[in-house]
């Protein structure tokens, strides 16, 4: 049983560029969320979406970020005219409902020239 | 939201067993308590969760207390590939959703 997925693991954009980052939740699950982890800091909340439903977007930026979970494919979190702050490590994290235990991957590190 | 207090690092040598104790004074009534383990350059693994008194699974044990302000993770025997970064944290098991926050963890570092 795959985990779940992220790609890509590694993303390199110059400033002004535009991010796109997608995750494959594990099987039979329908949640997902986005975390943001900054150098040498812990784990920040972003978004949380169901299938075509944002539920919870209150540690997204209010600009330049947005996230989907369409009804076939990945969640994506895309991030418009990128700056060097950026640049981190973002986590999606998938549940087969909201109040059950959420399983990370391996994440994709955003670096931001 | 309950606030989590982890020491911010531990050192332990291999073979020895290791206590990482977590206080949470205003965990919610729902709320479960979560750890999860995070190498660098990885993103974090779940390692167990629980409610009240003991539980026991391939990793580790957790123990909480009656009063469930606090919890203690025990690592059985650690190896090196233990060090890692370990996070005690709510995770909601009422009717709030599954929004997880994480604190600055517990730096724990297993020597030879």
């Amino acid at each position: 049983n795959a985990g779940v997925m992220q790609n890509p693991r590694h993303l390199v954009r110059r400033r002004g560029q535009e991010a796109r980052l997608r995750c494959s939740p594990m099987k039979g699950h329908s949640h997902v969320y986005w975390y943001r982890q900054l150098p040498e800091e812990g784990l920040k909340f972003m978004v949380y979406l169901q299938k075509e439903n944002i539920i919870d977007e209150s540690g997204m930026p209010k600009e330049r970020f947005s996230a989907e979970f369409p009804k076939e494919g990945p969640s994506i979190l895309r991030i418009q005219q990128v700056v060097r702050g950026d640049s981190a490590a973002y986590f999606c994290a998938s549940s087969r409902g909201g109040q059950e235990t959420q399983y990370f991957g391996p994440g994709t590190r955003l670096l931001v020239l | 939201l309950a606030k989590t207090t982890q020491p911010i690092s531990m050192d332990s040598y291999e073979g020895q067993e290791v206590n990482i104790t977590c206080s949470h004074n205003n965990i919610a009534t729902n709320d479960y308590i979560t750890w999860y383990q995070q190498f660098p350059s990885q993103g974090p693994r779940f390692i167990i969760q629980g409610y009240k008194t003991k539980v026991t699974n391939e990793v580790a044990s957790l123990f909480i207390p009656a009063d469930r302000k606090s919890s203690t993770l025990s690592l059985p025997r650690v190896s090196l590939s233990d060090t890692a970064v370990y996070y005690c944290l709510p995770s909601p098991g009422g009717t709030s959703y599954g929004k997880l926050t994480f604190g600055q963890g517990t730096i724990l570092t297993v020597h030879p």
